[in-house]
């Protein structure tokens, strides 16, 4: 499986978009890249998974350049509910999950 | 649709002590996982089913850990002679399949072990 590498933290203010960029250099061609959400004392949550180019949905949006060898997950205005760790992921379709560390994001008023 | 349960949500043994957990997914997902998180890391993977079969165990299982889904529901986690470096959150995750769907897991609120 892929490694990723991604900030270890950010820090933000209420309303401002947040933007955490994840390096997978050697992410292989199948390889989907998934984003995920977790609070403390809960499991994580699925927030979006793209292949390519760019994909969004409700909650956020994911850009990954045509290498695939990065990917970029956006958090428009965020809020002080958006403190979370934010977990980068690649992998096949076993769905053999593995994380990193993760990005814990602060939101401030 | 109830969401992915799990039971104990705490359990607290003395080092040697057997402990079980279990895991109820979302009804009709014939995948589940175990992952195993301790504090400041993201989850590990431990090992996942495909309806009642066991496809892979991860490194990370020693042959103290034993897991289990009969019939392809419910799963349970069994932790034989617990030892310290077994405390950890245990987490449990279902998804609908395979392909693009296997990505997209719900997680329990897991199972917090603790032993002392």
């Amino acid at each position: 499986l892929a490694k990723t590498t991604q900030p270890i933290s950010m820090d933000s203010y209420e309303g401002q978009e947040v933007n955490i960029t994840c390096s997978h250099n050697n992410i292989a061609t199948n390889d989907y890249i998934t984003w995920y959400q977790q609070f403390p004392s809960q499991g994580p949550r699925f927030i979006i998974q793209g292949y390519k180019t760019k994909v969004t949905n409700e909650v956020a949006s994911l850009f990954i350049p045509a290498d695939r060898k990065s990917s970029t997950l956006s958090l428009p205005r965020v809020s002080l509910s958006d403190t979370a760790v934010y977990y980068c992921l690649v992998g096949d379709s076993w769905g053999k999950l593995q994380f990193g560390a993760g990005t814990q994001v602060v939101v401030t008023p | 649709d109830t969401g992915v349960s799990q039971n104990p949500r705490h359990k607290i043994t003395k080092r040697g002590q057997n402990v079980t957990f279990r895991c109820d997914p979302i009804s009709e997902h014939n995948r589940l996982y175990w992952y195993r998180q301790t504090l400041g890391q993201g989850p590990e993977f431990l090992t996942y089913f495909q309806n009642e079969a066991q496809l892979e165990k991860s490194r990370l299982l020693s042959d103290r850990f034993s897991a289990e889904r009969p019939k392809g529901s419910f799963s349970t986690l069994e932790i034989q002679r617990t030892e310290q470096g077994d405390s950890a959150m245990y987490l449990c995750a279902s998804s609908s399949g395979g392909g693009t769907s296997s990505y997209e897991q719900y997680f329990g609120p897991g199972t917090r072990l603790t032993v002392t």
